[in-house]
């Protein structure tokens, strides 16, 4: 079974500073994707960012970007020029290819964003 | 596009009664899922519907928990004579492939007293 960890429950960040959340998974597949997802107080889950197991590169959107270290099972989110908008629940999930394709979560990381 | 629905927004349930929770999938996805999340236990999967095909029901916690999928699209959560660990927040996501992102709902906060 995988297992996702997310060893900071609370993190702060200033205003327009860059912040980054850990993430460490355990699994033996070899092929699977990796996903970081924001909670905000309205409840709805929102996709940030998601990588293949098989691309090398990092992938990035707009402010969001991760580094993904395949041999280290680490899969961190960086957020660059934090907005008061990103203060959130921020969790870290696992898909495994061609299984149910469900997600497995890890216990999130609360980032508050402060002005 | 409208995003994924769910209704009610909050329910709140007396010990050993049954419950109902909707969720209207994003049009024309294929792939629905179910997942609870709850102080205690985090984010969990529930079930997993994939177009025609029987559903995963791997995640359910007990016989009190079924769910079905009507024509492909609306789903429905039912969850019988509800106990106070039944209280939680039930989240429905859909996707447009089987390995594809998932869409989240606002979810349902349950709540058994």
């Amino acid at each position: 079974a995988q297992t996702v960890t997310q060893s900071q429950p609370e993190m702060s960040v200033q205003e327009a500073e860059t912040v980054t959340l850990s993430c460490t998974y355990d699994t033996s597949e070899n092929n699977y994707y990796l996903f970081w997802y924001k909670q905000p107080p309205s409840r709805q889950m929102i996709l940030v960012i998601r990588q293949e197991a098989y691309k090398q590169q990092n992938a990035t959107e707009n402010r969001f970007s991760v580094n993904f270290q395949k041999a280290a099972k680490s899969f961190s989110l960086k957020i660059s020029d934090s907005q008061l908008g990103d203060t959130a629940m921020y969790f870290c999930a696992f898909m495994k290819q061609r299984s149910n394709y469900k997600l497995t979560f890890g216990k999130g990381t609360l980032l508050t964003v402060n002005p | 596009g409208a995003g994924v629905s769910q209704s009610p927004s909050n329910k709140v349930t007396e010990k050993g009664k049954d419950v109902e929770l909707r969720c209207d999938p994003i049009s024309g996805h294929t792939a629905l899922y179910w997942y609870r999340q709850s102080l205690g236990q985090g984010l969990e999967f529930l079930i997993y519907f994939q177009g025609n095909s029987a559903p995963d029901k791997s995640g359910l916690p007990s016989d009190r928990f079924s769910a079905e999928r009507t024509g492909g699209s609306v789903s429905t959560l039912t969850i019988q004579r509800t106990q106070q660990e039944d209280s939680a927040v039930y989240l429905c996501a859909s996707s447009s492939e089987r390995d594809g992102p998932q869409f989240f709902g606002p979810g349902t906060r349950l709540t058994v007293l």
